[in-house]
Order: C-alpha cells, then structure tokens, then sequence
C-alpha cells in the first residue's frame, strides 16, 4: 500500500521557520516525483512545489507566493521528502499535503496518492 | 486569484446527473490533460479522473470526465448522497502560473 504521512506542523511566529516531513512507504521512493499542496482553512488546493527524481536531476520548481521562502529537498536513502519553510507569513496558514505525481501512459502527470496533511498555522 | 474557473456550487437530487465545468486557457487546459480530484470534509483529496476521462480502480462508473478545447467537465450520473463533496479540477499550465493549477473547488450537494 502507498502510502504517505506529513509531519512537522506547528503554531509559529510570523517570520519564523519551519521543516515539514513526508515520510513515504509501498513504493520506490526514488523513481518518483514529489509536490506539496496546501489548503489554507476553508479555501481551495494550491500547488506549493515539486521535486523530481534523481533521474531528472532532482529539480525543483516553487509557486510564487513561496518562491525565495520554501525549499524542497528529498532522502531517497531514507523515502522522505522535506519542506523547509522560512519567513512564514500569515498567508502560509493552511493544511500541507504532500503528494505522489504519476505519468501517465499519455505522459501527462497526476497526484494519485496524498497524504494526510499536517496543520501549519501562522500567528503572533 | 485560481487559474482554472469552476462554478462554486452544483446541487442535484438522488438519481440525478450533475455536471461540473472546469475552464481555462490554451497555456493549461488547452494543451495538458486535465485531472480531478474528491474531498470530504475532514479528509485529503482523492484522485477521480485523470488524464481528462480516465478513471482509477474503485472509482464508480457514474463518475466521468470530458475536455474538449480549453474546458473539461466532470459529470455524475445517477447522483448519490456520498457524493456530497467539494470537486477540484487541476492541469499542467505550460506558462509562468504553473506548472501546476487547481480550479476553486465546487461544492455538489445532493438534495
């Protein structure tokens, strides 16, 4: 079974930093493609990042609401991927999804399994 | 502010067809594939469709989906009280808003 489980949520400051977990299990951690989502309370799905595998150099690529602030990096070893949040603002308040990107036969990409989600509340 | 453009709700009776339109642009929609996904409250999204019209194991037949241009609709037929939930639709957007793109989400609620 796939699976995916976030971790890291927290209640910080404004401006402060903070590093979110997926840790990953049921598949080869290291021939996949990784994003991160969130929903802010009440709101819609925004794309946050994407890491590819190794095989397409690891590269990374930001929204720009985060672009500068986020980080994206992966542990093929360990079939964990992070996200290194600084300088978060009140915006940055919402669930965080970590996602499994899939080809298609077509080629086209898609999330076919998600995480649970972890809680990130931005707040003096 | 979201790039894809869903009507915010949808609402049918037991039974009933409901369809979701998702719009977009030629930089998206126009030339990617389009995805959606399920959410309940409480809960993380869950693939539906993907790859326009393609449906993963253990997703009932009475969901479908559909493009044609730079729009994609998602319909439900023969529509049933577990499907009340918020429906997103996301795509590839080749132009500086991607790569990836969501629609607002619509709220089906079964009367």
């Amino acid at each position: 079974e796939v699976l995916l489980v976030e971790s890291g949520g927290a209640l910080v400051q404004p401006g402060r930093s903070l590093r979110l977990s997926c840790t990953t299990s049921g598949f080869t951690f290291s021939d996949h493609v990784i994003s991160w989502v969130r929903q802010a309370p009440g709101k819609g799905l925004e794309w946050v990042s994407v890491i590819r595998s190794e095989i397409y150099g690891a590269t990374t690529e930001y929204a720009e609401s985060v672009e500068g602030r986020f980080t994206v990096s992966r542990d093929d070893s360990r079939g964990i991927a992070y996200l290194q949040m600084n300088n978060l603002k009140t915006d940055d308040t919402a669930i965080y999804y970590c996602v499994r990107d899939i080809r298609s036969r077509s080629g086209y990409y898609y999330f076919d399994s998600w995480g649970q989600g972890t809680l990130v509340t931005v707040s003096s | 502010q979201f790039v894809l453009t869903q009507p915010p709700s949808a609402s049918g009776t037991p039974g009933q067809r409901v369809t979701i339109s998702c719009s977009g642009s030629h930089s998206n929609i126009g030339g990617n594939a389009v995805n959606w996904y399920q959410q309940f409250p409480g809960s993380a999204p869950k693939l539906l469709i993907y790859s326009n019209n393609q449906r993963p194991s253990g997703v009932p037949d009475r969901f479908s989906g559909s493009k044609s241009g730079t729009s994609a609709s998602l319909a439900i037929s023969g529509l049933q009280s577990e499907d009340e939930a918020d429906y997103y639709c996301a795509t590839w957007d080749d132009s500086r808003n991607g790569p990836w793109v969501f629609g607002r989400g619509t709220k089906v609620t079964v009367l």
